[in-house]
């Protein structure tokens, strides 16, 4: 089975400060990895992907994440936090060794983050 | 612009009534799938479909039925038997091994 924890509800940080939301997660074989960001009555956006290679992905709007395969962990960090990075945050996870139909993706329960001006 | 369109943005059930909940997608994906949202519960997986005229139940199916007739179309029914259905509905789409990519959403309320 996957799963994915998130295990912040919220985290507060100052603008201009480094932002990191953590996750981890659990698979058999090797985790095909996702973060997405929803802002509020919307749906979700992705950010970026870890499948392979590099341990530090890059994606989009500064944010990147780095893979930790003996933490079994993909946090999310941006340097220097905007307001506008105020949202609600979702790691993912595929299990690559599961030949399951439909590539279906387990989410966590989400973190909101708050940047304060 | 390609994307996925949910409607309608806003959808009130009254008691015992069937519902339907549209989601269109013109970016030729393949695989599409059906989200539910509760605060603080993250989505969970109700419906997928990887190809016309195919679906499979996700986790937590009971009390909705999908179709799909069209490429293009996964409108999701929420039935009577569904006792808690207030929620955020989140449909997406996908192809290959690319990340499934999202419409904005239905919120649906009980009268």
């Amino acid at each position: 089975a996957q799963s994915v924890a998130q295990p912040e509800d919220q985290v507060n940080v100052a603008e201009g400060n480094p932002l990191t939301v953590k996750c981890t997660y659990s698979v058999s074989g090797n985790p095909y990895l996702f973060w997405y960001v929803q802002y509020p009555n919307r749906g979700l956006q992705f950010l970026l992907k870890y499948i392979t290679g590099d341990n530090l992905v890059k994606g989009s709007y500064g944010f990147e994440a780095e893979f930790n395969k003996s933490q079994t962990s993909f946090h999310l960090k941006k340097p220097s936090a905007l307001v506008s990075d105020s949202a609600l945050y979702f790691c993912a996870v595929r299990d690559l060794m599961i030949k399951a139909a439909g590539n279906k993706l387990t989410f966590g329960g989400g973190t909101r983050v708050l940047v304060k001006p | 612009d390609g994307g996925i369109t949910q409607s309608p943005k806003y959808l009130f059930r009254k008691e015992g009534q069937n519902v339907t909940l549209s989601c269109e997608q013109n970016l030729n994906h393949d695989a599409m799938y059906w989200y539910r949202q509760d605060p603080g519960q993250g989505l969970r997986l109700i419906y997928y479909s990887q190809i016309v005229n195919d679906f499979q139940k996700g986790d937590i199916a009971e009390g909705y039925s999908v179709s799909r007739e069209k490429k293009e179309s996964f409108p999701l029914t929420v039935t009577s038997a569904q006792k808690n259905p207030t929620a955020f509905y989140l449909c997406a789409s996908r192809i290959g091994n690319q990340p499934q990519h999202f419409g904005d959403g239905t919120r649906l309320s009980i009268l």
